[in-house]
């Protein structure tokens, strides 16, 4: 397997834009989870879907982002309009079990700036 | 919202030096994750320790887990320059329902 595939790796954008990334999770894995990285604050948690349902959104910063799972090999994280405050890495990791004891696997993460 | 919080921030030692990391928590958990992460990319699942266990070895790391003190530390023995990382705890709950929070990290620097 190749892994969780996240594109694009980089994205730079105009504040106001829109702004998609996009998630492949490792085939057979029922967890999928969004996370964003800053300085300031870690690693938050934003969303994690089982078997293509949202389960919590919770850490969803604002009406602002959205997340998608269509089916079970794709996500995406969108987030309309952007501004400069969302500039983060964001990464996107899939687990076969949660509170049983399965570890994550991320993707490489992509790197947003919002300018 | 964040569960963990690792200590040093930042730690540099020599090759062939231990380097112990701290992982302090805040409310209950099911078991304790560590992860590392190179410059530049995701994060890499390093080991897991339950709840009900209160050691744990995987080749040259060594994980500790005290739930009354809601602490953990990570020891690497022998550590290599291809051990500089960063190093994340990350702890499951129920209140979180089970999915992952993560500490803000170690950065750890192994000079040849």
């Amino acid at each position: 397997d190749a892994g969780v595939i996240q594109s694009p790796r980089h994205e730079v954008t105009e504040m106001g834009q829109e702004v998609t990334l996009r998630c492949k999770p490792i085939s057979g894995h029922d967890y999928l989870f969004w996370y964003r990285q800053t300085m300031m604050r870690g690693l938050e948690l934003l969303i994690y879907f089982n078997n293509n349902v949202p389960i919590d959104d919770s850490g969803m910063p604002e009406d602002r982002f959205s997340a998608k799972m269509p089916n079970a090999s794709f996500s995406t994280l969108k987030i309309q309009p952007s501004e400069p405050r969302d500039s983060a890495v964001y990464f996107c990791a899939s687990s076969l079990l949660i509170g049983a004891g399965g570890g994550y696997t991320f993707g490489s993460g992509t790197r947003l700036t919002v300018v | 919202s964040q569960q963990g919080e690792e200590d040093p921030q930042a730690l540099s030692i020599q090759e062939g030096e231990n380097a112990t990391m701290n992982c302090s928590y805040k409310t209950s958990i099911n078991n304790l994750q560590w992860y590392r992460q190179n410059s530049g990319r995701g994060l890499v699942h390093l080991i897991l320790i339950r709840s009900n266990e209160r050691e744990k070895h995987s080749g040259r790391l060594r994980v500790t887990l005290d739930t009354s003190k809601k602490s953990s530390s990570l020891l690497i023995t022998a550590s290599r320059a291809a051990d500089t990382a960063s190093y994340f705890c990350a702890t499951d709950a129920l209140n979180s329902g089970y999915a992952l929070n993560f500490g803000k990290g170690t950065s750890l620097l192994v000079t040849p």
